[in-house]
């Protein structure tokens, strides 16, 4: 079966440190992967998408960047941390069966 | 470029109510449709989908159909419980797109 791991659930960094938040998926080859950010009272934004290893397409600029150095493994990174970075973080991918959320990390900046 | 608007929230039912919440999109060809669910606390699930016209999604006594000459796809429900307080999300997905484009989401608040 199709599944999606996405870590850690909760994270408490300062403003200035560097983020790394990693999505694994298991039981697919190929998918489409995606970075999305929910911030405070506002929907769903799209932040990056990856249609194969290597290949990475952003959609908003921003303080944060992602990486796929595996087929089913999708990195979202930071060098410096902002405030404005903090909001709830969803990987997701999709093959032929829809798209699949994983469970989403909090990321609040202090 | 594709988009989706929502009606904005928060709504407050009261339990057997009825519930509308309206989705308008933008899109060039023939986008896939979905209504996404947010429970407190937990990640996105796949409510129901509508992928060509006249389509119409259902899950959970809820459904939407899929209007064309519109650019709709409200979500309806014919009584409301209060385990269906959540937040609520249209999105698309285009014909020739590997996005997926969500609304800003709806609250619902269905009291006892």
């Amino acid at each position: 079966s199709q599944t999606i791991h996405q870590w850690p659930a909760t994270l408490v960094q300062p403003v200035g440190s560097p983020l790394s938040l990693e999505c694994t998926v298991e039981g697919t080859s190929n998918p489409n992967l995606y970075w999305y950010r929910q911030a405070a009272g506002r929907g769903l934004q799209l932040l990056f998408y990856s249609v194969g290893i290597g290949q990475i397409s952003s959609e908003v600029p921003q303080n944060l960047s992602a990486s796929r150095p595996q087929d089913r493994q999708f990195i979202l990174s930071s060098k410096k941390l902002l405030l404005s970075d903090s909001g709830f973080y969803l990987c997701a991918w999709t093959a032929n069966y829809g798209y699949t959320f994983g469970s989403g990390t909090r990321l609040t900046v202090v | 470029g594709d988009s989706v608007t929502q009606m904005e929230g928060p709504v407050t039912l009261s339990e057997e109510a009825f519930l509308t919440i309206n989705c308008t999109y933008t899109a060039t060809g023939y986008p896939s449709l979905f209504w996404y669910v947010q429970y407190p606390g937990e990640g996105l699930q796949l409510l129901l989908k509508a992928t060509k016209a006249d389509d119409k999604g259902s899950n959970k006594g809820f459904e939407a159909t899929y209007r064309k000459e519109t650019t709709s796809f409200h979500l309806e429900k014919g009584s409301v419980q209060v385990s269906d307080s959540a937040v609520y999300f249209c999105a698309l997905e285009g014909d020739s797109s590997y996005k997926l484009i969500f609304g800003s989401g709806t609250r619902l608040l269905v009291r006892p």
